[in-house]
């Protein structure tokens, strides 16, 4: 079936480093991509999407890519904050009759220090 | 416009006992999903309700585990008995009409089975 992996955390930085989280998936079929973002004590926030391949997703500085020809989908920033640190989970939507049940990634803690 | 919520926010229990966890959809969203993360691992699709009704229940564990979505509008997740495995972070979500459409995540209930 279908699946999402992702660079297995905790990833610690310093403030105005660069971030790169990597996502490679395994899909039968052209699923869209996603981030989701969890900060602390929160839930679940929809980061940003692609739908189609190489459409470049891209919200509060930071990008992902769908590469269909190395099936990722990796997350970027330039220069991440201290307010960046949280849980990022990459996830694909599988169309399944016609409703998008989500497959998630197992989730890359960042933590981002002044 | 309130978001998704669900209650409680913390549950710790004896192996054995029985819990009830309810979700909150934002108003006029049909689609009503349970996801559960346990012990930091990938978040993982539980069931699909469409209104009252049970689209898509093929990740749900076992028998011990029964969703109700009375009415079309909240949910409540119950586990009887509650075994050790089932300790975890169970989110629900919800999204409008159309299968496309983004999924907004509540907080989640962390679940301590003791």
């Amino acid at each position: 079936g279908d699946s999402v992996t992702q660079m297995e955390g905790p990833v610690t930085l310093s403030e105005e480093a660069f971030l790169t989280i990597n996502c490679t998936y395994t899909a039968t079929g052209y699923p869209s991509l996603f981030w989701y973002v969890q900060y602390p004590g929160e839930g679940l926030q929809l980061l940003l999407k692609a739908t189609k391949a190489d459409d470049k997703g891209s919200n509060k500085g930071f990008e992902a890519t769908y590469r269909k020809e190395t099936t990722s989908f990796h997350l970027e920033k330039g220069s991440v904050q201290v307010s960046d640190s949280a849980v990022y989970f990459c996830a694909l939507s599988e169309r399944s009759g016609g409703y998008n049940k989500l497959i998630f990634g197992a989730g890359t803690r960042l933590a981002v220090h002044p | 416009e309130a978001g998704v919520t669900q209650f409680p926010s913390h549950s710790v229990i004896e192996k054995g006992q029985t819990v009830t966890l309810r979700c909150d959809p934002i108003s006029g969203h049909d689609n009503l999903y349970w996801y559960r993360r346990v012990m930091g691992k990938e978040i993982k699709f539980l069931l699909h309700f469409v209104k009252e009704s049970k689209q898509d229940e093929s990740g749900m564990p076992n028998n011990r585990f029964l969703a109700e979505r009375t009415g079309g509008t909240y949910s409540t997740l119950k586990v009887q008995p509650a075994e050790l495995e089932d300790s975890g972070v169970y989110f629900c979500a919800s999204s409008s009409q159309g299968g496309s459409n983004e999924q907004f995540f509540g907080p989640g209930t962390r679940l301590t089975v003791l």
